[in-house]
């Protein structure tokens, strides 16, 4: 969906870097994610925001950070990569169901993070 | 945590013909939803879906929230059907909020 974008679309770096995923979204959505896809599995959720001040750990937040910058921009840190982080992530949005939304939830194109 | 179970988790089919990919869950969820990840890693929402039954086009999805199931139909498939197809559930309540995903149907559309 064009409404949400991320970058880097790709990424190689090496062990221990830190690394920044930056997420950004013209729908006016209040809440936001961060996923991540390794192969043959569904999408894991490691951040959620509801709005600026509220961020939330997900099942895999561990060797993760997040800042909600603005209700636009959401971002995911790696403080130390590790060879494990390499997988495809996922930033998405959704409306705030109780104000006439459906939560549904609205994906970035991804990015592709490689560890070595 | 609620757990998602979807079936199968490979399915072929010749195009022009139907199928029925299956979502259930172990408890009580808010919210049901069906995406579509095209092979270039394209994540689309299919339907948003808690409970009844909506219809798009050729596809279709039901959700029988006190049996703990969804069922999403593709009629007439095409070969751009093709990819893999998501069930995410969430539940939000008491301060907590869970959202889960399968593991997916591949599916594969042949001319």
């Amino acid at each position: 969906d064009a409404d949400v974008t991320q970058t880097p679309r790709n990424r190689i770096t090496k062990t221990g870097k830190r690394i920044m995923l930056e997420c950004s979204q013209t729908k006016g959505h209040d809440r936001m994610y961060w996923y991540r896809q390794d192969p043959g599995l569904g999408l894991r959720l490691i951040y959620y925001s509801f709005d600026v001040k509220d961020i939330n750990k997900g099942e895999i937040s561990d060797g993760y950070s997040v800042s909600r910058q603005a209700q636009a921009k959401f971002s995911l840190s790696l403080e130390s990569a590790i060879p494990n982080q390499t997988a495809l992530y996922f930033c998405a949005t959704s409306d705030f169901p109780w104000t006439g939304g459906t939560d549904t939830q609205y994906f970035g194109p991804g990015t592709r993070l490689t560890v070595l | 945590g609620i757990q998602v179970e979807q079936s199968p988790p490979d399915l072929i089919l010749q195009e022009g013909a139907n199928s029925t990919l299956r979502c259930n869950f172990s408890d009580s969820v808010n919210n049901l939803q069906w995406f579509h990840q095209n092979p270039w890693g394209q994540l689309i929402n299919l339907f948003y879906i808690p409970s009844g039954t909506k219809q798009n086009g050729r596809l279709s999805a039901t959700t029988v929230a006190t049996e703990r199931y969804s069922l999403l139909y593709i009629s007439s498939s095409q070969t751009t059907d093709s990819g893999v197809y998501f069930c995410a559930v969430a539940y939000s309540g008491a301060g907590s909020y869970q959202l889960t995903f399968g593991k997916g149907t591949k599916l594969s559309v042949i001319p």
